[in-house]
């Protein structure tokens, strides 16, 4: 069966640090996958996805950035993080348009 | 791009009542309507959906409802219980070049009362 696995569940960083959150996706194969950020517990905001290794499509300026080294991975990424930045975020994969899963979050808060 | 339109924002009952949440979407290509929930802190969770060529589904309690010439779609729950609190988010998608792109309603916190 298919598995995502996202981590650190909690992180706490000072504005200005860079960040790195990691996302893999098991049991299947050429996944779609996203990054969501989900501010005060409500409205899932659709950050990033990707169709293929190195394929990273944005929806929205902002001070991140994706990337897709590997077939069932996928890193979200900042050099300095903002204030704004807190959140929760969220990956998820698909196959095709259907069996949209989530991971576990990480809820980040920027201090 | 697709816009999604979801009410209410909040909703409280008594346990054993029914719940219906709303939502409606601009983007006349859409055709899949999935609903998740999301516990406290946790990962929206898939409980039902609903493809455009059909216009009704039912799982135990929960239903859904699609309206295409309306572009709105509903989620019912009937006799509800305390577990059954938590937020609900819609989310509209078509396919093609979407590659499954969701957008997602702003959610409703639903509150059932023992």
């Amino acid at each position: 069966s298919q598995t995502i696995h996202q981590w650190p569940a909690t992180l706490v960083q000072p504005v200005g640090s860079p960040l790195s959150l990691e996302c893999t996706v098991e049991g299947t194969s050429n996944p779609n996958l996203y990054w969501y950020r989900q501010a005060a517990g409500r409205g899932l905001q659709l950050l990033f996805y990707s169709v293929g290794i190195g394929q990273i499509s944005s929806e929205v300026p902002q001070n991140l950035s994706a990337s897709r080294p590997q077939d069932r991975q996928f890193i979200l990424s900042s050099k300095k993080l903002l204030l704004s930045d807190s959140g929760f975020y969220l990956c998820a994969w698909s196959v095709g348009l259907y069996g949209y899963t989530f991971g576990s979050g990480t809820r980040l808060t920027v201090v | 791009g697709e816009n999604v339109e979801q009410h209410p924002s909040t909703l409280s009952v008594q346990e054993g009542d029914s719940a219906v949440i709303k939502c409606t979407y601009s983007d006349s290509a859409s055709n899949y309507f999935p609903w998740y929930k999301q516990e406290l802190g946790k990962r929206p969770q898939l409980i039902i959906d609903i493809r455009s060529n059909v216009g009704e589904k039912k799982d135990q309690r929960i239903a859904v409802t699609l309206n295409k010439t309306a572009k709105h779609f509903s989620l019912h729950i009937t006799e509800t219980q305390p577990e059954d609190s938590a937020v609900y988010f819609c989310a509209a998608s078509r396919g093609g070049t979407s590659y499954g792109k969701l957008t997602f309603g702003q959610g409703t916190i639903l509150t059932v009362h023992p």
